[in-house]
């Protein structure tokens, strides 16, 4: 079946250092990767994705690349802000059954001044 | 435009209690989706309806929890004689279609259940 494993949290960093947020992947067929964040208080929103190999979805200085020898979405950015404290889940959607999101565990990211 | 609405936000159920949640989808959105975060987990998906229809339903509990999307009014999740493992965030998703490039599920805000 599909499972999503990222990064444990929560992640703490300063106003602009640098983010990395690790995902990996297992699916069956040609997996869409998304990344989703919920800001506090909110629900998820889309923030970025990739539909197939080697795409890289990009949104509000976000980044990620679809890795499919490594089944890897990592997300990034260069220049964090206090405004991008959040929960960042890694999700996919594969098959027959596209409409059916498969979610990691969520990483709470806490940036400060 | 309004986002998908979800009501209550929190709700608290003593064990055996009947709980019932609500999602009003986005303005023109005729899938609805849920989904429940149990603690320390990811989303899961639960069930998929259009109006009127059930589609998938192979994430939910075979049995007390149910759900349904009339023509009129929002969908609702409904878990009778609620548990404490039942305790989680329950979050509704609306699409204008299921599939496609142009399917993107837009998500609520969520409704925490908390049974005693």
């Amino acid at each position: 079946g599909n499972s999503v494993t990222q990064m444990e949290g929560p992640v703490t960093l300063s106003e602009e250092a640098f983010l990395t947020i690790n995902c990996t992947y297992t699916a069956t067929g040609y997996p869409s990767l998304f990344w989703y964040v919920q800001y506090p208080g909110e629900g998820l929103q889309l923030l970025l994705k990739a539909t197939k190999a080697d795409d890289k979805g990009s949104n509000k200085g976000f980044e990620a690349t679809y890795r499919k020898e490594t089944t890897s979405f990592h997300l990034e950015k260069g220049s964090v802000q206090v405004s991008d404290s959040a929960v960042y889940f890694c999700a996919l959607s594969s098959g027959g059954s596209n409409y059916k999101l498969t979610f990691g565990k969520g990483t709470l990211l806490t940036v400060n001044p | 435009n309004a986002g998908v609405m979800q009501n209550p936000r929190h709700l608290v159920r003593r064990r055996g209690q009947e709980a019932r949640l609500r999602c009003s989808p986005m303005k023109g959105h005729s899938h609805v989706y849920w989904y429940r975060q149990l603690p320390e987990e990811g989303l899961k998906f639960m069930v998929y309806l259009q109006k009127e229809n059930i589609i998938d339903e192979s994430g939910m509990p075979k049995e007390r929890f149910s759900a349904e999307f009339p023509k009129e009014g929002p969908s609702i999740l409904r878990i009778q004689q609620v548990v404490r493992g039942d305790s989680a965030a329950y979050f509704c998703a609306s699409s204008p279609y299921s599939s496609g490039k142009n399917n993107e599920q837009f998500f609520g805000p969520g409704t925490r259940l908390t049974v005693l």
